[in-house]
């Protein structure tokens, strides 16, 4: 069965202190990772769509990677506004549907 | 654009009665979905349509769901009787194309609460 699992499930950060969300999975094929960012009480908003190992995409201070295996979110020097829920989400099998991790809840405190 | 809208953003019901969620998604897209998002399970794909037509409901827990998209600008999501276990917040989203080149753009979502 596809998998998506993200870690960790939470993280608190201090305002400029970089880090990392990890989002892994197990499906044969992959036909695109997605990154979404979700905030209290709103629907999902895109981030990213990676496509293939190596790919790398940037939007202000984070920066989506791609492996064979697992993507990472990149943090850099964040700030409290990007405190928010990140979902990551991959094609199940050869279908269109997405499946979702449960997220990783960022917290930057000022 | 107003973005997608679903109506109610919050409904509190009994078991039993019959629930009835809406969305009118972004003009000129021809995707449209159907989500529930619990603690537990996380964000989980119900059913979605392609210009009006379902292509994977597979996602739909139970015969009490039923979705229906009568035309371009309106979609319904019917619970029909409604379980405790039904309480979730509903997203609705819509795609320009299809959901794997194209953003999916996610409605506020309703928060369902079944007593």
């Amino acid at each position: 069965e596809d998998q998506v699992t993200q870690s960790p499930e939470a993280l608190r950060l201090q305002e400029g202190e970089s880090s990392s969300l990890n989002c892994s999975y197990t499906v044969s094929g992959l036909r695109g990772l997605f990154w979404y960012r979700q905030d209290p009480g709103k629907g999902p908003e895109f981030l990213f769509t990676l496509y293939s190992a190596g790919e790398e995409k940037e939007k202000e201070r984070l920066k989506a990677t791609l492996t064979k295996k697992e993507s990472f979110l990149h943090i850099t020097a964040p700030k409290p506004e990007d405190s928010a829920t990140y979902l990551c989400a991959v094609p199940q099998g050869g279908s269109e549907k997405l499946v979702f991790g449960k997220g990783t809840k960022l917290t930057v405190n000022p | 654009d107003a973005g997608v809208i679903q109506s109610p953003r919050h409904e509190v019901t009994e078991m039993g009665q019959e629930v009835t969620l809406r969305c009118k998604p972004i003009s000129g897209h021809d995707y449209l979905f159907w989500y529930r998002q619990t603690m537990m399970r996380g964000l989980e794909l119900l059913i979605y349509f392609n210009n009006n037509v379902p292509i994977d409901d597979s996602g739909m827990p139970e015969d009490r769901f039923s979705a229906k998209m009568p035309n371009a600008s309106f979609s319904t999501l019917k619970i029909q009787p409604s379980e405790p276990r039904d309480s979730a917040v509903y997203f609705c989203a819509s795609s320009l194309s299809g959901p794997l080149r194209e953003t999916q753009y996610f409605g506020p979502g309703t928060r369902l609460l079944v007593l």
